[in-house]
């Protein structure tokens, strides 16, 4: 089975800290996405990638980066984490153009 | 514009009832594909079935049932026989294949109680 793993799935960090938020897949996938979840408003699209290097802005990018280095991993960066980014952070990843998506557990992550 | 919209935040269900869950779309491109996920408490979306916007019939997967009304641009869930493990958050969700984004949309959601 595709694996999605996220590295954590609870943090706390400060206002103003940068905050890494890592994803891995197993299965060779060239798409990698990331969404925040937060209630009555569903999942929102944060950036996706579809290569190595390659990233794409998504519905709401603003406060955030990313980083995909190698395929298997893509990374979301909060530069300077905000308390307005408190929220669940949902990774997932899909191969070409397929229609199969695979989610990881999700991070929640709170910002003090 | 939002292309996904369900509009029933919170729905109760009796045990071993059938429940619908809304689900309306927007799109201008004619091939789509239409998705329904499951996420328990534990956080994990759990895919439950999909549409093709160009098959013919209805989906199906077990207790679950997509009922696609294309000219209404409604995709309604349909569960029946509710467990209790059917409580959970769930999430209509689209990706249109013309625009060349591979992402899903998502709609708000709808939190479903099973009660006994």
């Amino acid at each position: 089975d595709v694996k999605v793993t996220q590295s954590s799935r609870y943090l706390v960090k400060r206002t103003g800290e940068k905050v890494f938020l890592e994803c891995v897949q197993d299965m060779d996938h060239e798409n990698m996405f990331w969404y925040r979840q937060d209630p009555g408003l569903g999942l929102r699209l944060i950036y996706f990638s579809y290569d190595v290097k390659m990233k794409e802005k998504g519905d709401i990018p603003e406060g955030y980066s990313v980083s995909r280095e190698k395929k298997e991993r893509f990374s979301l960066i909060l530069e300077s984490a905000s308390t307005n980014q408190t929220s669940m952070y949902l990774c997932a990843s899909s191969l070409g153009t397929g229609w199969d998506y695979t989610f990881g557990s999700g991070t929640r992550l709170t910002v003090v | 514009a939002q292309k996904i919209t369900q509009t029933q935040p919170g729905m109760f269900v009796q045990e071993k009832e059938a429940v619908t869950l809304d689900c309306t779309y927007d799109t201008s491109d004619p091939s789509y594909g239409l998705f329904w996920y499951k996420q328990p408490s534990s956080g994990e979306m759990i895919f439950l079935i999909y549409q093709g916007s160009y098959d013919q019939q209805n989906a199906t997967e077990g207790r679950y049932s997509l009922n696609f009304q294309k000219a209404r641009k409604s995709a309604n869930l349909v569960i029946s026989a509710s467990q209790l493990g059917d409580s959970a958050m769930y999430f209509c969700a689209m990706r249109e294949r013309d625009t060349g984004r591979r992402a899903l949309t998502f709609g708000s959601g709808t939190r479903l109680q099973v009660q006994p």
